[in-house]
């Protein structure tokens, strides 16, 4: 009974790259999470996804940041030209939707940008 | 801006006391609230869910949540060291799967 499943677990990219971090969500959970941690910070929400669509991108930066989460495969979390401010741990949650939901969190992806 | 307000600690416990954690939120339309751990490195585990007024019970665990006050808290009975961690207070405005606004968390030390 696999959990949220992230990876890579560590990423590292040089300035101006493109980072490309995946999640495949809980066994029959249909609704996708992303969320960003910066060092001593809290948990920011970015994108809330189902499939193939983007239900809540409020919290995803407007440039370089897009999410997807397609019919077959994991939910992808895109960060082009990567930037030395963009490393952090990067969190997928996900939840089976519904009413009163709650939402489980994969072991997270961190980033760094050298 | 939905603001979810708590006190970063350190909060010191000794051993098998009683770790008291609170969590105010701005939004007064708030409909769901949830308690993480996270231990540092790692990534947040669930531990509570409230969604309404008064007192929910898990093992060693209590959440609480006033609605009227926008107050919610988590009392940790018998502290272990092992509950030393970096509690969240996360909120959702709705009553269904939207997003979670967390607050910055609490870091309790237990002493042994």
């Amino acid at each position: 009974n696999a959990g949220v499943m992230q990876n890579p677990r560590h990423l590292v990219r040089r300035r101006g790259q493109e980072a490309r971090l995946r999640c495949s969500p809980m066994k029959g959970h249909s609704h996708v999470y992303w969320y960003r941690q910066l060092p001593e910070e809290g948990l920011k929400f970015m994108v809330y996804l189902q499939k193939e669509n983007i239900i809540d991108e409020s919290g995803m930066p407007k440039e370089r940041f897009s999410a997807e989460f397609p019919k077959e495969g994991p939910s992808i979390l895109r960060i082009q030209q990567v930037v030395r401010g963009d490393s952090a741990a990067y969190f997928c949650a996900s939840s089976p939707g519904g009413s009163d939901t709650e939402a489980f969190f994969g072991q997270g992806t961190r980033l760094t940008v050298v | 801006q939905k603001e979810v307000e708590q006190n970063s600690g350190p909060l010191s416990v000794p051993e098998g006391a009683i770790a008291s954690l609170n969590c105010t939120y701005s939004d007064r339309g708030s409909q769901s609230f949830f308690w993480y751990r996270q231990y540092s490195g790692k990534s947040p585990e669930l531990i509570m869910s409230i969604y309404s007024n008064g007192d929910k019970e898990d093992g060693r665990f209590t959440a609480q949540l006033n609605k009227a006050s926008q107050y919610v808290s988590l009392l940790i009975r018998d502290s272990q060291p092992s509950d030393s961690a970096t509690y969240l207070c996360a909120v959702r405005e709705g009553g269904g799967a939207d997003g979670l606004t967390f607050g910055k968390g609490t870091h309790l030390i237990i002493q042994p």
